[in-house]
């Protein structure tokens, strides 16, 4: 079953601070991996997408991580801010004939940044 | 302006009652979405629209219908409200994306729904 797993569920960290989230999946055949941030009371906004062949991608002081071979992705939060809190979501989606099929939603890692 | 608008942006209703979720868009996109978020739960897929005269199911269907009136505009229905569809109802368009990438999803403000 195609499932895909993040960790931790929550997270506290200073501001200033960098810290990591992890996902892990299990969807085959991969198209895309995809990190949403989701604010308080907001629709998900699309941070980064990554493809088979790419296993870095920066957006600002986000930077996505992907391993295609252990099927584990990370999403790196550099000198954290105050706006960083709100939760991420990983979503990784099916490749179907070449193009982009279903989306596994993971349940998201919920960041809260204190000062 | 958003790109995404969803009204109501919150509802109260009782159980039995036949309520609508509106959902309009201004991005020109051709497919929409309709998703609930639980606490503690991914975001799951209702219903999708990859056109005006498509209609397909998604993962959790039951108890829902939905109306694509044109482009801009899909509507989600409950015909009986429920209280385990108590939750929190995102719309969402994409188009069909860049070859290779996929689409990105962009999606509304949401509609917190309460069934009592």
């Amino acid at each position: 079953k195609n499932q895909v797993e993040q960790s931790p569920q929550s997270l506290i960290i200073l501001e200033g601070k960098n810290c990591t989230l992890q996902c892990n999946y299990t969807v085959s055949p991969f198209s895309n991996l995809r990190w949403y941030k989701q604010d308080t009371g907001r629709g998900p906004v699309s941070l980064t997408i990554m493809t088979f062949s790419e296993n870095t991608k920066s957006n600002g002081r986000y930077t996505a991580t992907l391993d295609a071979d252990t099927k584990q992705s990370s999403l790196h939060i550099t000198a954290s801010q105050l706006s960083d809190s709100a939760s991420y979501i990983c979503v990784v989606s099916e490749n179907y004939g070449g193009s982009q099929g279903n989306l596994i939603f993971g349940k998201g890692t919920k960041l809260s940044v204190k000062p | 302006d958003a790109d995404v608008t969803q009204t109501p942006r919150n509802r109260i209703t009782k159980t039995g009652k036949r309520i609508m979720l509106e959902c309009s868009q201004t991005k020109g996109h051709d497919r929409m979405y309709w998703y609930r978020q639980d606490p503690g739960l991914g975001l799951r897929l209702i219903y999708y629209s990859f056109d005006v005269k498509d209609i397909n199911k998604g993962e959790i269907s039951d108890g829902y219908s939905v109306s694509r009136q044109a482009q801009a505009k899909f509507s989600l229905s409950l015909e009986s409200a429920i209280p385990n569809q108590t939750a929190l109802y995102f719309c969402a368009t994409s188009d069909s994306g860049e070859p290779g990438l996929g689409e990105t999803q962009y999606f509304g403000p949401g509609t917190r729904l309460l069934v009592l």
